[in-house]
């Protein structure tokens, strides 16, 4: 089963605004990672966030992490139109070895 | 090599047929992961090689699914007589002793 669980599901965006995702996950955690994935094939690694932070940046990405809440965002800012892809949260569950437990993704459109 | 590689990258089956997915890690990475994604939804972990430890197979969907690691390094996912709901595309993925898994392109697998 999912662990974590992303909204919105889509989100369609002009280029140059923000974009927020949101993810929620369910059981105590190692760490959570953001990957993208463009036209449904390979994933990319964004960025790690460790069940002791609260927050991580790279880049025009920005990640919180709040653990109480069981939850974390990503933040895009000034986004453009390579940007346009799917997003997903996935979970390294405590106690794992990185077996890492995905959302469905946001499904992220930046117009020109 | 300078990815994880998969291979192919797109199989179309008869239904019944037996089908061998391959995945070639990043040189020195201990860690592979399958992952199967169907259309529109996020990863489901299939099957963990670690080293030359056990693997962990609590993913796979029925004991159609089968994988194994030669020489710690390439693995081969073979499903046996496949099902229509066995399409998807599967994704490969590696990592050393740090967090980040690192993902091939993927195999499309289209069953008729």
């Amino acid at each position: 089963s999912q662990q974590g669980e992303e909204d919105p599901q889509a989100l369609s965006i002009q280029e140059g605004e923000n974009a927020t995702m949101n993810c929620s996950y369910k059981t105590s955690i190692n760490n959570l990672q953001w990957y993208r994935q463009n036209s449904g094939r390979g994933l990319v690694h964004l960025i790690l966030i460790r069940s002791n932070e609260r927050e991580k940046h790279s880049g025009r990405l920005r990640v919180t992490l709040d653990t109480s809440k069981k939850s974390s965002s990503l933040l895009i800012t000034a986004s453009r139109a390579a940007d346009t892809a799917s997003y997903f949260c996935a979970t390294d569950p405590s106690g794992g070895y990185n077996k890492l437990i995905f959302g469905a993704g946001t499904r992220l459109a930046v117009h020109p | 090599g300078a990815g994880v590689s998969q291979s192919p990258s797109n199989k179309v089956t008869e239904k019944g047929k037996d089908v061998e997915l391959r995945c070639d890690p990043i040189s020195g990475h201990t860690a592979l992961y399958w992952y199967r994604q169907s259309l529109g939804q996020g990863l489901e972990f299939l099957i963990y090689f670690q080293g030359n430890s056990a693997p962990d197979k609590s993913g796979l969907p029925s004991d159609r699914f089968s994988a194994e690691r030669t020489g710690g390094s390439v693995s081969t996912l073979t499903i046996q007589r496949t099902q229509q709901e066995d399409s998807a595309v599967y994704l490969c993925a590696s990592s050393s002793d740090t967090d980040t898994q690192y993902f091939g392109p993927g195999t499309r697998l289209t069953v008729l």
